[in-house]
């Protein structure tokens, strides 16, 4: 299995909505991701979480606030947001922190109204 | 200041010809580079990689080149196929940047049948 899950697909939110996006990797990894991508851009690092721990956080505004539970899930926690934060957000895994091969989930489109 | 650059937006190749992707990058201290397929509505793919101690990695119909001295790098597919058809994405790391990939822009490859 080197399936890495996201839901929703798709989230439209309101700017004083709180909402969250999940990811779920069952390949034993260790380090799980985020990313943001706007479009015709480059994929973004946001967060990095190495054993359950956050390792990164790439100066990344605290109307988003990641959450690892356990090694599998990484949940990525939504308030206040902005409009200009609409995006594709990637989660992302890979064996260990600096394993060099990350596996990336589609991506859930977020529309901020 | 882009350390990863896909000049070129787009590339359409007749189905069986040669693909050629490039890729330039500016920081000296990568040494890791990867490229990275991705679909619409789907996350990017691991495609393949090379360390900054080889020049040529193969993968089948993929053949990632690097050329260290003029900060280059290119993928190769032959034969071109239609599935082939995606945004490629060149993505690098340097040693002791704790697996932190920089994405190049990305290049949509569209293969005729």
């Amino acid at each position: 299995d080197t399936e890495v899950t996201q839901t929703p697909k798709h989230l439209v939110m309101g700017m004083t909505n709180k909402k969250s996006l999940k990811c779920e990797q069952h390949m034993g990894h260790r380090a799980m991701y985020w990313y943001k991508q706007k479009a015709k851009k480059p994929p973004e690092l946001m967060f990095v979480y190495s054993y359950e721990k956050l390792s990164i956080n790439e100066s990344v505004p605290s109307r988003f606030s990641p959450e690892c539970p356990n090694s599998s899930l990484l949940n990525l926690h939504l308030h206040a947001l902005q409009p200009e934060d609409s995006a594709l957000y990637l989660c992302a895994s890979s064996q260990v922190f600096g394993s060099y091969e990350q596996y990336f989930g589609p991506g859930t489109r977020l529309t901020v109204t | 200041d882009q350390q990863v650059k896909q000049n070129s937006p787009s590339l359409s190749v007749q189905e069986g010809r040669i693909s050629i992707l490039n890729c330039d990058y500016t920081n000296s201290m990568f040494d890791y580079f990867l490229w990275y397929k991705k679909y619409p509505a789907e996350g990017p793919t691991f495609l393949i990689s090379i360390s900054s101690i080889k020049d040529k990695n193969e993968d089948g119909r993929f053949t990632v080149f690097l050329n260290k001295s003029a900060k280059h790098l290119s993928l190769h597919i032959v034969p071109s196929q239609p599935g082939d058809s995606a945004v490629y994405f060149c993505a690098a790391s340097a040693s002791g940047a704790n697996s932190k990939l920089t994405f190049g822009k990305g290049i949509t490859l569209s293969v005729r049948p």
